[in-house]
């Protein structure tokens, strides 16, 4: 059973303020890593695609990957307001092009 | 602009009735899903297709049918089966190349009983 776990949250961090949200997930051949957003009764959206180890920014947004220890994280960088959100981490373990979603971290940033 | 298209928006259904909502993708995306989201839940898979006229169940397939007689659409069913339909309803859709393909939504169907 392939499993992703994220912390529900809620994470509330400050206008302007780095948000580190995380991810970890049970099987080591995963291959594939999506961050999504979604915000209250929307639909999500793709953020960030990862499949190496390390980093990848996109604006104020970076995604870390460590297959090793089996995470990938979201930074965002000065939070907005507007950056409010439910985030989802998605897992692929490659070619099975259905991955697997966490339930998703409710992130709150006030000003 | 290309994209994913559902519709209805919001969709109510009555004891005893089956309900289709549609899916339509102009992306031309070979891969399209049906996933159903309960409040502070994640995303359950309920059906996906990766290829015209083949189809398969996913984790919570039991009271939905779905038909994929064109690349474009993905329709799904909700029987009378279904017992608990109330939910928000996402069809999704990705290129299927031999690799991991981000998914992309649709803007989704609110389903409630009457």
């Amino acid at each position: 059973q392939k499993e992703v776990e994220q912390n529900s949250g809620p994470l509330s961090v400050p206008e302007g303020a780095i948000a580190s949200l995380n991810c970890t997930y049970s099987d080591r051949g995963s291959q594939s890593f999506f961050w999504y957003r979604q915000y209250s009764g929307k639909s999500p959206e793709l953020i960030m695609s990862i499949y190496s180890n390390g980093d990848k920014e996109d604006g104020r947004f970076t995604a870390q990957l460590n297959k090793a220890s089996q995470y990938v994280s979201l930074l965002i960088r000065d939070s907005q307001p507007s950056d409010s959100a439910t985030y989802l981490c998605a897992v692929g373990i490659g070619g099975s092009y259905i991955p697997t979603f966490g339930r998703g971290t409710s992130l709150i940033v006030h000003p | 602009d290309g994209g994913i298209t559902q519709s209805p928006k919001y969709l109510f259904r009555k004891e005893g009735q089956n309900v289709t909502l549609s899916c339509e993708q102009n992306l031309n995306h070979d891969a399209m899903y049906w996933y159903r989201q309960d409040p502070g839940q994640g995303l359950r898979l309920i059906y996906y297709s990766q290829i015209v006229n083949d189809f398969q169940k996913g984790d919570i397939a039991e009271g939905y049918s779905v038909s994929r007689e064109k690349k474009e659409s993905f329709p799904l069913t909700v029987t009378s089966a279904q017992k608990n339909p109330t939910a928000f309803y996402l069809c999704a859709s990705s290129k299927w190349d031999g690799r991991d393909q981000p998914q992309h939504f649709g803007d989704g169907t609110r389903l409630s009983i009457l």
